[in-house]
């Protein structure tokens, strides 16, 4: 079965500190990961995704296959970055971990 | 960006009474759509996939008598929550998905609130 496990709930640093979002999942086929995001009052909205090897907004996540894991990672936090942070993984359909709330303070 | 709208964005309804839920693919069709309920604090949880003129396929544990999906064109899927109960009070949201080329994304509706009093 397919799971996505965000062990922080709750993830709170300082304006410039680095952050780094934790995602682990399960499933027994190629995985296919995304990071999306959720600003205050708006609406989910993809932020990256695996396949792409790209740097959104100034994350970046890479896949660990062996530690089967899909960290979301910024150097220098901004306080704009302050959102709901989902991971999720993709079989036919999304698969949603339980979301970590980032605060990045002044 | 390929946008999706919900309609309404917030209803309350009174115990009983049935409500349904537009969401909308505006600048692109769909052929899957996803349904979603977000519980407060908590993730999403997927209901069920709607394919356009096809039975939707429903998540285990939901009820899909309950949940009435119905896809009926490639920019339009409803949901419809019939003899709505105070427990069925949640935030919903649809996500259409689009497949171009090698990529496969969602777009997701800004959600509807539904309060069952």
């Amino acid at each position: 079965a397919q799971r996505v496990t965000q062990p922080e709930k709750l993830l709170s640093v300082f304006k410039g500190a680095p952050v780094e979002l934790k995602c682990n999942y399960s499933y027994s086929g190629s995985p296919e990961l995304f990071w999306y995001v959720q600003y205050s009052r708006q609406r989910l909205q993809l932020l990256l995704r695996h396949i792409s090897r790209e740097s959104i907004k100034g994350f970046t996540a890479d896949l660990n296959k062996g530690e089967t894991s899909f960290h979301l990672k910024k150097p220098f936090a901004q306080e704009e970055d302050s959102a709901m942070y989902y991971c999720a993984l993709k079989n036919n359909d999304m698969r949603f971990g339980a979301g970590t709330r980032l605060t990045v303070k002044p | 960006g390929a946008v999706v709208s919900q309609h309404p964005s917030r209803v309350i309804c009174k115990s009983g009474t049935s409500v349904k839920i537009e969401c909308r693919s505006l600048d692109f069709q769909a052929t899957t759509m996803f349904w979603y309920r977000q519980f407060p604090k908590k993730s999403l949880m997927l209901m069920a996939t709607s394919n356009e003129g096809s039975k939707a396929t429903y998540e285990q544990g939901v009820e899909k008598d309950k949940f009435l999906i119905n896809h009926a064109s490639l920019t339009l899927s409803t949901l419809t929550v019939t003899s709505a109960h105070p427990e069925d009070s949640s935030f919903y949201i649809c996500s259409a998905r689009i497949l171009e080329l090698s990529t496969d994304t969602q777009y997701f509706g800004p959600g509807t609130r539904l309060t069952v009093l």
